[in-house]
This record gives C-alpha cells, structure tokens and sequence, in this order.
C-alpha cells in the first residue's frame, strides 16, 4: 500500500530553519498538503500544493518538492511552532497521513 | 467564520454503535466534500472517510469499511458517521474536516474533534 515517510523528530533551535521531509514513492505526481497540530488542537494546514500558504500562515512557513519527496521549511523557528506536523496527499481516492514529526524547538 | 461543531461521542462498549454529527456554518455547505479523519490517543492521523458535495462519491479507509456509513444532509448543514460493530481500536477523536476536493485538495478547516472510546 502507499505510504508517506516523515521523520518521526526534528529539533532546531529558536531562530533557526527547521526542515521536516516527506517521502513517497509517487510523490512527485501528486500535491502534498501539510498540517500543524499543537497539544489538543485541532490540525491547521500551513501549506497546500507543496507550496502555496493559506492566509493567516507566517510566512516563515514554506513548503517545497524535488523528486518524491515534499519538505516544509520553518524559517526563524519560534518556540510558538513547536508542534507535530503531517504531510497529506492523496492515492486512488483514499487521503493519506504521513505518521507525523514532532517538532521541536530547544 | 467557518465553523465545524462535531457531536455524538462517548464511551461504547465493543460490538455497539455509534453516530457522529458535524454542524457545519460560515460557508456554502453544499459547494464541498466533506470528510472524517480520525486520530487515536497519542497517534498520528487517519482518514476514516470522505463524501462529496451531492453524496455522489463516497470513500471508506480500508479499516472501517463494511462498518462504517458517511452521509450529509445539506438542507441541515450536517455531516453524519455511523459507527457499526465498534471495536477497540476504534477508539479516537474523530474530526470533522471541510475539503477543497473530494479525492484531490486539502483540508482547510477542521472541527474541534468528538472522542469516541470503545471499551467494556
């Protein structure tokens, strides 16, 4: 079955870049969405289309994709983005997760 | 504002049912797919099922299916999810979630979340 890879941890320190990645083996011909998920929050999408930000997103949040493999980028991390972040694209009308990195900002 | 109120949670024991509702407000209800994810305490994220617009197209994620029953009533502005023959491993939040597309797209907004717990 499809799969979406993340790394399950990322540290960075504060006003550092934090870079959490997204592999599948399709991913290329797809559009990932990624989500922010703070301590019992609900998800938020932070970037959609490997690229583009919702309004509302700092832009410090950026996304991007080469080959199969989709990356958010948290550029001058603040301790506000510690969070779990999960990819999302879609396979044969089925939504799938990657399992989630929990980011973390020492 | 876009607003999605999940409802319908609680605790069931194994084998029951269940009924979840999403009052959805602040957007044109019938313009878009609607879907539920779940997430299981401590857990990452799983799509459990999507509908479209019209209840045209509907999915099932492989682990409920059979089980489970996504329907939509747009003069309501409602989403439902019948939970059939519950099991444990069931137990989750189940969030509501608007969508751009019905099998392409993405989530743009996402209810609170309702906490199932299938238990004896």
């Amino acid at each position: 079955s499809y799969e979406l890879t993340q790394p399950p941890s990322v540290s960075v320190s504060p006003g550092q870049t934090a870079s959490i990645t997204c592999y599948g083996d399709k991913l290329g011909d797809k559009h990932a969405s990624w989500y922010q998920q703070k301590p019992g929050q609900s998800p938020v999408l932070v970037i959609y289309q490997h690229t583009k930000r919702p309004s509302g997103i700092p832009e410090r949040f950026s996304g991007s994709k080469s080959g199969n493999t989709a990356t958010l980028t948290i550029s001058g991390t603040q301790a506000m983005d510690e969070a779990d972040y999960y990819c999302q694209a879609w396979d044969s009308s089925t939504a799938l997760f990657g399992g989630g990195t929990k980011l973390t900002v020492l | 504002e876009v607003q999605l109120v999940e409802s319908g949670g609680g605790l069931v024991q194994p084998g029951r049912s269940l009924r979840l509702s999403c009052a959805a407000s602040g957007f044109t209800f019938d313009d878009y797919a609607m879907h539920w994810v779940r997430q299981a305490p401590g857990k990452g994220l799983e799509w459990v099922s999507g509908i479209s617009w019209n209840s045209g197209y509907i999915g099932y994620g492989d682990s409920v299916k059979g089980r489970f029953t996504i329907s939509r009533d747009n003069a309501k502005n409602s989403l439902y999810l019948q939970m059939n023959g519950l099991r444990a491993e069931d137990t989750a939040f189940y969030y509501c979630a608007k969508a751009t597309g019905y099998s392409s797209g993405w989530y743009d907004y996402w209810g609170q979340g309702t906490l199932v717990t299938v238990s004896s």
